[in-house]
């Protein structure tokens, strides 16, 4: 079945402006997650989703960084008045649900959006 | 705050090779552990976990025990492939807690 797809897969942009990244979950999965992996570094955990509760915010870097998801579908993440720091590669993931459950839990990645800024 | 180290890379063997990667952690709690790969051009899959001390995951002949005395999750291969070349990302996620925490990543390189 389809993955987890993001788009665009890279994205360069000047020093100011907005960029959207968008995620397409697994269909079914209730749970979607973004990180943001800069380079030569682990993930981070930006920001999470689960059903219609209330996102989990706390990884957010600033409050350039938004995210928005409708249901349990597409999530976009926003980045307002990009600084070159920004650049990294956004991953996102869905899993069916986001408790200790396993193997429920498990997070399936996408292939992630390259975003440098200029 | 938890976190995770992993030996930096990148780590260059021959086919054939035995693969250790060191992975240790530090948790408040009793967390999963995950190794991650990323092979090149794509996503992160999940190569295995385990969930509790003394757990032993293992998948594709890579193996790794979880131990709670060390506080270490070491990724192990008896003898690598040329497919094998790839990041790893050792994790972990606190029972209570969805995030995964990751390491810097490693990066293996097996020739011929």
């Amino acid at each position: 079945g389809a993955g987890v797809s993001q788009s665009p897969s890279n994205k360069v942009t000047e020093k100011g402006k907005d960029v959207e990244l968008r995620c397409d979950p697994i269909s079914g999965h209730t749970a979607l997650y973004w990180y943001r992996q800069r380079l030569g570094q682990g993930l981070e955990f930006l920001i999470y989703f689960q059903g219609n509760s209330a996102p989990d915010k706390s990884g957010l870097p600033s409050d350039r960084f938004s995210a928005e998801r409708t249901g349990e579908s597409v999530s976009t993440l926003t980045i307002q008045r990009t600084q070159q720091e920004d650049s990294a590669v956004y991953l996102c993931a869905s899993s069916l649900v986001a408790d200790g459950r396993a193997p429920y839990n498990e997070q399936f990645f996408g292939p992630g959006t390259r975003l440098t800024v200029l | 705050g938890d976190s995770v180290t992993q030996m930096e890379g990148p780590v260059t063997l021959s086919e054939e090779a035995f693969l250790t990667i060191n992975c240790t952690y530090t948790a408040t709690g009793y967390p999963s552990l995950f190794w991650y790969v990323q092979y090149p051009g794509e996503g992160l899959q999940l190569l295995l976990k385990a969930t509790k001390a003394d757990d032993k995951g293992s998948n594709k002949g890579f193996e790794a025990t979880y131990r709670k005395e060390t506080t270490s999750f070491h990724l192990e291969k008896g003898s690598v492939q040329v497919s094998d070349s790839a990041v790893y990302f050792c994790a972990l996620s606190e029972d209570s807690s969805y995030k995964l925490i990751f390491g810097s990543g490693t990066r293996l390189l097996v020739r011929p």
